[in-house]
């Protein structure tokens, strides 16, 4: 199954909180786990990566956890500043395809 | 370096038209990916290509088709379109097709309207 859920839909943060945003899988051969930050007129830009190897990547105030036994990896955004407000995408890749989770739409308040 | 281009930006057309969109990857990457976004499906894989050959192909009808040419940049088309094939359309340019090369980035997309 080629498919990737994503939660929550949507989220508000207040400014200087933590964003969590969830993602599952159920095919074992992804092997490369991205996440997407778009905005409004742009395309998707990379923002942070992680193989199945690694249990946690952090870059800057980006964190992604990776739990492989459950299939799961989560983005953390730590210090959410307005700035972050943009729809993330987590995707996974599976025979040199990148499948998409269908985004979480972030809004973090001032 | 530059990222990635893609022309036009903005393409109205009328149903049963045929449509060709433009992508330039990033200088020295060799592989190309096409994606359609919709607010209903989210970002769909459309098809790869690499070194001038297709790779991978996603579950879309035959009416959608690409090409890439030896400088690396691609092209798609849309024939007999519909209406369901509003969207923007993005492209994403990578090293390579598969292992450490694999980073895919995204150029700002052509966004069609079919009427």
């Amino acid at each position: 199954q080629q498919q990737v859920k994503q939660s929550p839909q949507s989220l508000i943060v207040q400014k200087g909180g933590i964003s969590i945003i969830n993602c599952a899988y159920e095919n074992t051969a992804f092997d490369y786990f991205p996440w997407y930050q778009q905005f409004p007129g742009k395309g998707p830009a990379l923002l942070i990566a992680i193989r199945p190897d690694v249990s946690e990547k952090k870059e800057g105030r980006f964190t992604i956890s990776f739990n492989k036994s459950a299939k799961q990896f989560s983005l953390h955004i730590m210090d959410s500043q307005p700035g972050d407000s943009a729809t993330y995408f987590c995707a996974a890749r599976g025979y040199s395809t990148l499948t998409f989770g269908k985004g979480t739409m972030l809004l973090v308040s001032p | 370096k530059a990222g990635v281009t893609q022309t036009p930006r903005y393409l109205i057309k009328t149903r049963g038209q045929q449509v060709t969109l433009s992508c330039s990857p990033i200088s020295g990457h060799r592989s190309v990916s096409w994606y359609q976004q919709t607010p209903g499906q989210g970002l769909q894989f459309l098809f790869e290509y690499f070194s001038e050959t297709q790779r991978n192909k996603g579950n879309f009808p035959g009416r959608f088709s690409g090409r890439q040419f030896s400088n690396s940049r691609s092209e798609m088309n849309v024939s007999t379109l519909e209406l369901g094939d509003s969207a923007l359309y993005l492209c994403a340019s990578s090293l390579a097709s598969g292992g450490m090369g694999y980073e895919q980035y995204f150029g700002p997309g052509t966004r069609l309207t079919v009427t």
